[in-house]
């Protein structure tokens, strides 16, 4: 695609639920990353993927958050037993590593979950 | 390890006129690439401008230019002749860089800063 699709963009879910959220990055970008976001602070990272394989999952919180990438292209993040403290905005990144220090990320629209 | 501090939570700035947002990093990797992303308040990340750490100048990208000084590790965003559209919240990240030049990890960003642009 153009770029990276993220569904869904809006998801309210009750505390202790089971989530998905997926990421189309760009045709051909072998990285792609997660964020989670909350009002006013900066992105924080969760997982990085190059490939199929997680390459740093050092910013996932703990075991209810974990994601996968199984055929290198579209990725889902899968959070259990979801708490108030989990709402955030999710942001998937994809690029394309090769060849220049200057590949950027681009972002997706973002899935803004909020837990009640 | 990698940190990037923005000390500056608001920023105002009147139409027409430049802005100069801060950033300062701190890391272990010898060669390493910068970034500013704008925010605006609809969400999205919009990519800006690229220094690398080894780039003898400072980069420039029509009325951005990162003024880049290494030996402070500080690479302030400068945003000339200010727009009312520039109003928006500015990310500066950055990520190691491999022998040979490849970009690898993860971008790790700053707190913000939130620009306003007076009419």
């Amino acid at each position: 695609g153009a770029g990276v699709s993220q569904t869904p963009s809006n998801k309210v879910t009750e505390k202790g639920k089971y989530v998905e959220l997926r990421c189309d990055p760009i045709s051909g970008h072998t990285a792609l990353y997660w964020y989670r976001q909350s009002l006013g602070q900066g992105p924080e990272f969760l997982i990085y993927f190059q490939g199929t394989g997680a390459a740093d999952d050092s910013g996932l919180p703990n075991d209810r958050f974990f994601a996968v990438r199984p055929e290198g292209s579209v990725s889902t993040l899968k959070i259990q037993r979801t708490e108030r403290g989990d709402s955030a905005v999710y942001l998937c990144a994809s690029s394309s590593d090769r060849g220049s220090g200057a590949n950027v990320l681009t972002f997706g629209a973002g899935s803004r979950l909020t837990v009640l | 390890a990698q940190k990037i501090t923005q000390t500056q939570p608001g920023m105002f700035v009147q139409e027409k006129e430049a802005v100069t947002l801060d950033c300062t990093y701190d890391t272990s990797d010898q060669s390493y690439g910068l970034f500013w992303y704008k925010q605006p308040s609809s969400g999205e990340m919009i990519f800006l401008i690229y220094q690398g750490s080894y780039d003898e100048q400072n980069a420039t990208e029509g009325r951005y230019s990162l003024n880049f000084q290494k030996a402070r590790k500080s690479a302030n965003l400068v945003i000339s002749a200010s727009q009312l559209g520039d109003s928006a919240m500015y990310f500066c990240a950055m990520r190691g860089i491999r022998t040979g030049g490849t970009s690898y990890g993860k971008l790790t960003f700053g707190q913000g800063t939130i620009l306003t642009v007076h009419p």
